[in-house]
Protein backbone atom coordinates (compact mmCIF):
# COMPACT_ATOMS: atom_id res chain seq x y z
CA UNK A 1 0.00 0.00 0.00
CA UNK A 2 1.11 3.23 -1.19
CA UNK A 3 2.24 5.79 1.56
CA UNK A 4 3.03 9.26 1.84
CA UNK A 5 4.80 11.33 3.94
CA UNK A 6 5.74 14.62 4.72
CA UNK A 7 8.20 16.67 6.92
CA UNK A 8 8.11 18.58 8.92
CA UNK A 9 4.54 18.80 9.95
CA UNK A 10 4.47 22.04 10.70
CA UNK A 11 7.37 25.00 9.82
CA UNK A 12 7.41 28.97 11.17
CA UNK A 13 9.80 31.24 8.93
CA UNK A 14 10.10 35.34 8.90
CA UNK A 15 9.03 36.81 5.94
CA UNK A 16 11.89 36.40 2.61
CA UNK A 17 13.01 33.37 3.60
CA UNK A 18 13.82 30.35 1.03
CA UNK A 19 11.89 27.01 2.21
CA UNK A 20 12.04 24.18 1.42
CA UNK A 21 8.79 20.97 2.37
CA UNK A 22 9.42 17.73 1.42
CA UNK A 23 7.31 14.45 0.51
CA UNK A 24 8.38 10.96 0.58
CA UNK A 25 6.31 7.87 -0.73
CA UNK A 26 7.05 4.34 -0.53
CA UNK A 27 6.16 2.83 -3.25
CA UNK A 28 7.90 4.37 -6.62
CA UNK A 29 5.56 3.16 -9.20
CA UNK A 30 3.96 6.47 -9.52
CA UNK A 31 2.10 8.42 -12.91
CA UNK A 32 2.72 11.55 -10.98
CA UNK A 33 2.96 13.20 -8.00
CA UNK A 34 0.51 16.43 -7.25
CA UNK A 35 1.39 19.69 -4.82
CA UNK A 36 -1.80 21.27 -2.97
CA UNK A 37 -2.26 24.22 -1.02
CA UNK A 38 -5.21 24.29 1.38
CA UNK A 39 -6.31 27.77 2.88
CA UNK A 40 -7.96 27.47 6.68
CA UNK A 41 -11.63 26.06 6.04
CA UNK A 42 -11.00 25.77 2.43
CA UNK A 43 -10.76 23.28 -0.47
CA UNK A 44 -7.58 22.27 -2.05
CA UNK A 45 -5.74 24.42 -4.88
CA UNK A 46 -3.51 22.80 -7.63
CA UNK A 47 0.02 24.14 -7.27
CA UNK A 48 2.21 21.96 -9.09
CA UNK A 49 2.14 18.69 -11.03
CA UNK A 50 4.76 16.76 -12.08
CA UNK A 51 5.03 13.74 -14.15
CA UNK A 52 6.68 10.62 -13.24
CA UNK A 53 9.12 11.49 -16.64
CA UNK A 54 9.98 15.41 -15.61
CA UNK A 55 12.28 15.90 -12.90
CA UNK A 56 10.81 19.41 -11.85
CA UNK A 57 8.53 21.38 -12.73
CA UNK A 58 8.19 25.79 -11.56
CA UNK A 59 5.30 28.06 -11.36
CA UNK A 60 6.48 31.43 -10.30
CA UNK A 61 8.10 31.71 -6.93
CA UNK A 62 7.73 27.89 -6.72
CA UNK A 63 9.76 24.71 -7.77
CA UNK A 64 8.90 21.37 -7.21
CA UNK A 65 11.47 18.31 -7.83
CA UNK A 66 10.91 14.71 -8.46
CA UNK A 67 13.11 11.89 -7.49
CA UNK A 68 11.51 8.92 -8.52
CA UNK A 69 13.58 6.11 -7.91
CA UNK A 70 14.19 7.47 -4.08
CA UNK A 71 10.52 8.05 -3.44
CA UNK A 72 11.06 11.58 -2.99
CA UNK A 73 9.90 15.06 -3.53
CA UNK A 74 10.75 18.67 -2.69
CA UNK A 75 8.74 22.40 -2.81
CA UNK A 76 10.86 24.71 -2.90
CA UNK A 77 9.08 28.53 -2.08
CA UNK A 78 11.61 31.29 -2.96
CA UNK A 79 11.68 34.44 -0.90
CA UNK A 80 8.24 33.78 1.17
CA UNK A 81 5.71 36.11 2.06
CA UNK A 82 2.52 35.98 4.45
CA UNK A 83 0.19 35.11 2.00
CA UNK A 84 2.14 31.84 1.87
CA UNK A 85 0.95 30.88 5.03
CA UNK A 86 -1.68 27.85 4.14
CA UNK A 87 -0.92 23.79 4.94
CA UNK A 88 0.25 22.07 1.47
CA UNK A 89 -0.25 18.66 0.59
CA UNK A 90 1.43 16.21 -1.58
CA UNK A 91 -0.45 13.55 -3.40
CA UNK A 92 1.02 10.45 -5.92
CA UNK A 93 -1.07 8.96 -8.63
CA UNK A 94 -0.02 5.18 -9.14
CA UNK A 95 0.58 3.86 -12.61
CA UNK A 96 -2.18 1.64 -12.38
CA UNK A 97 -5.36 3.59 -13.41
CA UNK A 98 -8.50 2.70 -14.93
CA UNK A 99 -10.10 5.84 -12.17
CA UNK A 100 -7.32 7.79 -9.78
CA UNK A 101 -5.69 6.13 -6.70
CA UNK A 102 -4.45 9.86 -5.52
CA UNK A 103 -2.91 8.96 -2.44
CA UNK A 104 -2.70 12.12 0.12
CA UNK A 105 0.25 12.87 2.88
CA UNK A 106 -1.21 14.41 5.88
CA UNK A 107 0.75 18.24 5.00
CA UNK A 108 3.16 21.03 6.06
CA UNK A 109 1.28 23.70 8.05
CA UNK A 110 3.73 26.78 6.49
CA UNK A 111 3.44 30.09 8.56
CA UNK A 112 5.29 32.95 7.14
CA UNK A 113 5.26 35.43 9.88
CA UNK A 114 5.83 39.54 8.77
CA UNK B 1 -10.95 26.67 -11.16
CA UNK B 2 -12.99 23.58 -11.63
CA UNK B 3 -16.32 25.42 -11.01
CA UNK B 4 -17.35 22.85 -8.20
CA UNK B 5 -20.43 23.70 -5.72
CA UNK B 6 -21.16 21.34 -2.72
CA UNK B 7 -24.32 21.71 -1.11
CA UNK B 8 -24.81 21.72 2.39
CA UNK B 9 -21.51 23.02 3.33
CA UNK B 10 -22.78 22.57 7.01
CA UNK B 11 -24.67 19.83 8.53
CA UNK B 12 -25.23 19.00 11.58
CA UNK B 13 -27.59 15.37 11.93
CA UNK B 14 -28.44 12.71 14.14
CA UNK B 15 -26.86 9.39 14.16
CA UNK B 16 -29.34 6.44 12.03
CA UNK B 17 -30.70 9.54 9.71
CA UNK B 18 -29.61 9.41 5.89
CA UNK B 19 -27.73 12.46 4.60
CA UNK B 20 -27.18 13.18 0.55
CA UNK B 21 -24.29 15.81 -0.42
CA UNK B 22 -24.32 17.48 -3.76
CA UNK B 23 -21.84 17.94 -5.89
CA UNK B 24 -22.05 19.84 -8.90
CA UNK B 25 -19.81 21.02 -11.57
CA UNK B 26 -20.17 23.27 -14.13
CA UNK B 27 -17.45 21.61 -16.45
CA UNK B 28 -18.04 18.48 -18.48
CA UNK B 29 -15.32 16.67 -16.84
CA UNK B 30 -15.78 12.98 -16.52
CA UNK B 31 -14.21 12.16 -13.36
CA UNK B 32 -15.59 13.14 -10.35
CA UNK B 33 -14.50 11.85 -6.40
CA UNK B 34 -15.26 12.17 -3.20
CA UNK B 35 -13.01 12.56 0.04
CA UNK B 36 -13.10 12.98 3.83
CA UNK B 37 -10.75 14.71 5.63
CA UNK B 38 -9.54 14.16 9.27
CA UNK B 39 -7.19 15.02 11.56
CA UNK B 40 -4.05 12.42 11.59
CA UNK B 41 -5.53 10.64 8.28
CA UNK B 42 -5.30 13.08 5.76
CA UNK B 43 -7.55 13.08 2.78
CA UNK B 44 -8.87 9.71 1.70
CA UNK B 45 -11.00 8.58 -1.24
CA UNK B 46 -14.13 7.59 -0.36
CA UNK B 47 -15.99 6.74 -3.98
CA UNK B 48 -14.84 8.05 -7.46
CA UNK B 49 -16.62 8.06 -10.68
CA UNK B 50 -15.39 7.85 -14.36
CA UNK B 51 -18.73 8.65 -16.18
CA UNK B 52 -22.29 8.64 -16.19
CA UNK B 53 -23.22 5.93 -13.70
CA UNK B 54 -19.51 4.72 -13.88
CA UNK B 55 -18.34 4.53 -10.02
CA UNK B 56 -15.65 2.77 -8.26
CA UNK B 57 -14.84 2.03 -4.35
CA UNK B 58 -12.38 4.19 -2.72
CA UNK B 59 -10.78 3.45 0.35
CA UNK B 60 -13.12 4.21 2.70
CA UNK B 61 -16.07 2.91 1.18
CA UNK B 62 -18.17 1.48 3.81
CA UNK B 63 -21.17 2.91 4.72
CA UNK B 64 -21.07 5.28 2.05
CA UNK B 65 -22.72 5.01 -1.73
CA UNK B 66 -22.76 7.54 -4.76
CA UNK B 67 -24.72 7.99 -7.42
CA UNK B 68 -23.99 10.33 -11.03
CA UNK B 69 -27.22 10.36 -13.53
CA UNK B 70 -25.80 13.26 -14.80
CA UNK B 71 -22.18 14.58 -16.08
CA UNK B 72 -22.59 17.55 -13.77
CA UNK B 73 -24.11 16.38 -10.46
CA UNK B 74 -22.69 13.24 -7.86
CA UNK B 75 -24.13 12.83 -5.37
CA UNK B 76 -22.72 10.92 -1.95
CA UNK B 77 -25.14 9.08 0.34
CA UNK B 78 -25.00 8.14 3.97
CA UNK B 79 -27.87 5.92 4.62
CA UNK B 80 -27.62 5.41 8.34
CA UNK B 81 -25.15 8.46 9.41
CA UNK B 82 -22.72 7.17 12.38
CA UNK B 83 -20.57 9.69 14.73
CA UNK B 84 -17.45 8.27 12.82
CA UNK B 85 -18.72 9.81 10.14
CA UNK B 86 -18.00 13.24 11.40
CA UNK B 87 -15.86 14.89 8.87
CA UNK B 88 -15.34 17.55 6.35
CA UNK B 89 -16.09 16.00 2.62
CA UNK B 90 -14.61 17.25 -0.70
CA UNK B 91 -15.65 16.52 -3.93
CA UNK B 92 -13.18 16.63 -6.74
CA UNK B 93 -13.05 16.60 -10.54
CA UNK B 94 -10.69 16.25 -13.10
CA UNK B 95 -10.80 15.47 -17.28
CA UNK B 96 -8.96 12.11 -17.05
CA UNK B 97 -8.05 9.71 -13.86
CA UNK B 98 -4.52 11.20 -13.87
CA UNK B 99 -4.76 14.91 -14.47
CA UNK B 100 -4.60 17.78 -11.90
CA UNK B 101 -7.78 17.44 -9.56
CA UNK B 102 -10.10 20.42 -8.74
CA UNK B 103 -11.59 20.63 -5.65
CA UNK B 104 -14.97 21.97 -3.92
CA UNK B 105 -14.98 24.19 -1.05
CA UNK B 106 -16.47 21.52 1.13
CA UNK B 107 -19.09 20.51 3.35
CA UNK B 108 -18.71 20.43 7.17
CA UNK B 109 -20.64 17.15 8.72
CA UNK B 110 -20.96 16.51 12.20
CA UNK B 111 -23.09 13.63 13.03
CA UNK B 112 -23.81 13.31 16.81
Amino acid sequence: KQEVTQIPAALSVPEGENLVLNCSFTDSAIYNLQWFRQDPGKGLTSLLLIQSSQREQTSGRLNASLDKSSGRSTLYIAASQPGDSATYLCAVNLEETSGSRLTFGEGTQLTVNP
Amino acid sequence: DAGITQSPRHKVTETGTPVTLRCHQTENHRYMYWYRQDPGHGLRLIHYSYGVKDTDKGEVSDGYSVSRSKTEDFLLTLESATSSQTSVYFCANSRRGVDTQYFGPGTRLTVL
